[in-house]
């Protein structure tokens, strides 16, 4: 079974505090991805990554950024932590192709 | 301009009973895949089904079937004979490409409820 791990359930920073979220698949997927969960709102792709060291914008980046410095391994980056960033964010991984996306478990971020 | 959408925020049905979750969608592309998630209050998501839209047959697995009618642009999700498990979020989604790559656009969407 493909595993998708993120390193925090939950998460509380203080507002202007860089944070990092990890995330990590076992399944040597070419593809990942950040999305951010809200109410009423759904998901929203921040950003995505085919392969290592290439990325590309998603929908919403704005006051976001990504590494992705190993296959495994993909993570989101708020460079300045703010209210209106606080949110479920979701990673997800896939094969290239029409494969289906595997989900982490989210990581729940409150910035206060 | 939303590419994915989902007009029914919440939907009740009986247990025992079949019910179909609508999705629309909004696309150019003549290769595109449609996707359906359901995520349970645990809040994982869940894989459900998928469709292409080469394919001939509408997708089936279980008992969840995709009534796909591509010049109407939909993609409806049908439960058949629903269980108390089946209550959750569930989400349509649109693999699309962007620059090469490919990424998937989710609807808002539906939250489900089974009651006994």
């Amino acid at each position: 079974d493909v595993k998708v791990t993120q390193s925090s359930r939950y998460l509380v920073k203080r507002t202007g505090e860089k944070v990092f979220l990890e995330c990590v698949q076992d399944m040597d997927h070419e593809n990942m991805f950040w999305y951010r969960q809200d109410p009423g709102l759904g998901l929203r792709l921040i950003y995505f990554s085919y392969d290592v060291k290439m990325k590309e914008k998603g929908d919403i980046p704005e006051g976001y950024s990504v590494s992705r410095e190993k296959k495994e391994r993909f993570s989101l980056i708020l460079e300045s932590a703010s209210t209106n960033q606080t949110s479920m964010y979701l990673c997800a991984s896939s094969l290239q192709g029409w494969s289906p996306l595997h989900f982490g478990n989210g990581t729940r971020l409150t910035v206060t | 301009a939303q590419k994915i959408t989902q007009t029914q925020p919440g939907m009740f049905v009986q247990e025992k009973e079949a019910v179909t979750l609508d999705c629309t969608y909004d696309t150019s592309d003549p290769s595109y895949g449609l996707f359906w998630y359901k995520q349970p209050s645990s809040g994982e998501m869940i894989f459900l089904i998928y469709q292409g839209s080469y394919d001939q047959q509408n997708a089936t697995e279980g008992r969840y079937s995709l009534n796909f009618q591509k010049a109407r642009k939909s993609a409806n999700l049908v439960i058949s004979a629903s269980q108390l498990g089946d209550s959750a979020m569930y989400f349509c989604a649109m693999r699309e490409t962007q620059g090469g790559s490919e990424k998937l656009v989710f609807g808002k969407g539906t939250k489900l409820t089974v009651n006994p």
